[in-house]
């Protein structure tokens, strides 16, 4: 079993909704939880970090990280055609290793 | 501030070969973190360097090395390569370690 799952989708929504993302793990020594979008051949940019549990929010991006419940989500206000992309959760233990899920493919209709 | 820089942004290499891979960091940013990411594993951690040590390794053959300088530039070397090792290499900028912002990658192609 894998430490960190992710649903790798496509998950397809349209324009203006609420995209919805979510991940869970295993490790409980993960205190550091990030999320990345990705562009097809482009390295990954970093949205959202967060340390232990709680919410954040940056503009139209929500984290949530619930380590009771080892679960954390990403959601996405007003989505745009510009958001369709790979969204990768990304989690830290340990100084300087990232355990990333699989990636889920987010597609945004017109 | 400039992001993270990798060079070259391509490679084709063959069998047996070997490649060096280079990473320049953010301005004042200590920490270099290496990543190989393929369609069937994702992103996986190689190793990590901060002030010249390393200071955290992935479970990857010896083949995969790097090193760190004292500007903080980075790289990694892959000797014998093997077919399975075409990907596309990450390296990752922190201040710290865990904040991490991703070069734009290599990719490397072995034939």
């Amino acid at each position: 079993q894998k430490e960190v799952e992710q649903d790798p989708g496509p998950l397809s929504v349209p324009e203006g909704a609420i995209v919805s993302l979510n991940c869970t793990y295993s490790n409980s020594a993960f205190q550091y939880f990030m999320w990345y979008r990705q562009y097809s051949r482009k390295g990954p940019e970093l949205l959202m970090y967060t340390y232990s549990s709680g919410n954040k929010e940056d503009g139209r991006f929500t984290a949530q990280v619930d380590k009771s419940s080892k679960y954390i989500s990403l959601f996405i206000r007003d989505s745009q055609p510009s958001d369709s992309a790979t969204y990768l959760c990304a989690m830290s233990g340990s100084w300087g290793k990232l355990q990333f899920g699989a990636g889920t493919q987010v597609v945004v209709t017109p | 501030k400039a992001g993270v820089t990798q060079t070259p942004r391509y490679l084709i290499k063959t069998r047996g070969q070997q490649v060096t891979l280079s990473c320049s960091p953010i301005s004042g940013h200590r920490s270099v973190s290496w990543y190989q990411q393929t369609p069937g594993q994702g992103l996986q951690f190689l190793f990590e360097y901060f002030s010249e040590t390393q200071r955290n390794k992935g479970n990857f053959p010896g083949r995969f090395s790097g090193r760190q300088f004292s500007n903080s530039r980075s790289e990694m070397n892959v000797s014998t390569l093997e077919l399975g090792d075409s990907a596309l290499y990450l390296c990752a900028s922190s201040a710290e370690g865990n904040e991490q912002f991703f070069g734009p990658g290599t990719r490397l192609t072995v034939l």
